[in-house]
């Protein structure tokens, strides 16, 4: 079984860039959520998809973006990157749909956005 | 508005001894208390989760107590190992239509060998 990957690792960016993360989800996984972990900070929810629909949004503006493929696999996009934009975006994958509550999220490593 | 609260931010525990993690939450219809471990350059993991209609939930040497009236609910590894080094994350949801996972800031866990 594969767990969560996310591309790339580390990621250098400078302010008003554009920017695309990847997400593959564990097999048998149709639900994506994203997060971005701060330094020094919890994990904040950024939406979710299911199915390839976004199932919902934390408090993120809409330059924040996402997709999801037909294979469950996630993109994040984040548009004219601001300095408060550097953190550790994380993918988490799981397979309860629109309960996510009620399912165990697998996070992935992460990928580290600095955004100069 | 920061609706789970965790502390302390940090913790140094000797080798055997007791590692004790508390949070607070404000959300009256939270009803799933999952807590994470999170170790350097890796995404957290569930460790163990609890729903308010137990009290307390122990999996090994990890122990979850829950406190309904007070809103609060604690970690407790007991015998704790320089392996458990990690940081660890308290959550609230719903379980009741869509919800999200609410974290709180961490803590930062050092057993002493």
């Amino acid at each position: 079984e594969t767990g969560v990957t996310q591309s790339p690792t580390h990621l250098i960016k400078t302010r008003g860039q554009q920017v695309t993360l990847r997400c593959s989800s564990q097999s048998g996984h149709n639900t994506v959520s994203w997060y971005q972990q701060a330094l020094g900070q919890g994990p904040q929810f950024i939406f979710q998809y299911y199915r390839e629909e976004e199932n919902g949004r934390g408090n993120f503006p809409p330059r924040f973006s996402g997709l999801q493929f037909p294979n469950y696999s996630s993109e994040l996009n984040v548009n004219a990157l601001e300095l408060d934009d550097s953190a550790l975006y994380l993918c988490a994958s799981s397979s309860g749909g629109a309960r996510i509550s009620t399912d165990t999220q697998y996070f992935g490593p992460g990928t580290r956005l600095t955004v100069l | 508005q920061q609706q789970v609260k965790q502390s302390p931010q940090s913790l140094i525990v000797q080798k055997g001894g007791i590692s004790i993690i508390n949070c607070a939450y404000e959300n009256t219809a939270f009803d799933y208390f999952p807590w994470y471990q999170q170790f350097p350059g890796k995404g957290p993991a569930l460790l163990i989760a609890i729903r308010p209609d137990v009290s307390e939930k122990k999996e090994g040497r990890f122990t979850i107590s829950f406190n309904k009236s007070a809103k609060q609910f604690s970690l407790h590894i007991m015998d704790s190992q320089p392996g458990d080094s990690a940081t660890y994350f308290c959550a609230a949801s719903r379980t009741s239509g869509y919800s999200t996972l609410t974290f709180g800031k961490g803590t930062m866990l050092l057993v002493s060998p």
